[in-house]
């Protein structure tokens, strides 16, 4: 079965530090992978998804950015942190060719 | 551009009740949209409830159905007699066959209340 990890769940931080977030699919080889992003109250948006390692493609810009190292694991980061980037970031896997998305848990950020 | 528009929330209905929550969408860039809800149970992930790809199908599960209705560009969410277990965050989405990009929208909240 496949598993899909998020960490951390949760982080505080201050405006203007750096950020790292992370995602790894087990149990998929291959698989499409994206991230999205929730602000308090708003509507979750695409920001990045990737076909294959180390290919990614920005969706929206947020002063983020995405990489893929593995072809099971997916990071998104920034160097300085705004606080419009709080809210709540999913990451997601798909099978090549299809549509339907499997989300994780979820890491939700908090920017001081 | 392309776009979900969905019932805004809090929605309460009593338990047995029946429910709808409106969705329609604009695909301006996406070919062949495919149409989505997802849920988000309390203290849980999202996760698919349901899918339909081509105009006029239905698709259904948990009790839930909805019509991809390509006349009206809608995908409606609806249920005959709700439960308390279906308090939950639902979302309608559109997404394309073959691609990657996935839109929103923002999600409704659904309170049954027993």
């Amino acid at each position: 079965a496949q598993t899909i990890h998020q960490w951390p769940v949760a982080e505080i931080k201050a405006v203007g530090s750096p950020l790292s977030l992370g995602c790894t699919i087990k149990g998929k080889s291959s698989p499409n992978l994206y991230w999205y992003w929730q602000a308090t109250g708003g509507t979750l948006q695409q920001l990045f998804y990737s076909i294959t390692v180390g290919q990614v493609e920005s969706v929206v810009q947020l002063n983020l950015s995405a990489s893929r190292p593995k072809d099971d694991q997916f990071i998104l980061s920034t160097e300085k942190l705004l606080l419009s980037h709080s809210g709540f970031y999913l990451c997601a896997w798909s099978l090549k060719g299809e549509d339907t998305q499997y989300f994780g848990p979820g890491t939700r950020l908090l920017v001081l | 551009g392309d776009s979900v528009t969905q019932t805004e929330g809090p929605v309460t209905v009593s338990e047995s009740e029946s429910l709808i929550i409106n969705c329609t969408y604009s695909a301006t860039s996406i070919a062949y949209p495919n149409l989505f809800w997802y849920v988000r149970y309390p203290g849980e992930g999202l996760q698919l409830l349901l899918k339909v790809i081509t105009a006029g199908q239905k698709g259904s599960s948990r009790g839930f159905e909805a019509t991809y209705n390509k006349e009206t560009t809608s995908f409606h969410l609806q249920k005959a007699s709700v439960q308390e277990s279906d308090s939950a965050v639902y979302y309608c989405a559109l997404g394309g066959t073959g691609g990657y990009k996935v839109v929103f929208g923002s999600g409704t909240r659904l309170l049954v209340s027993p």
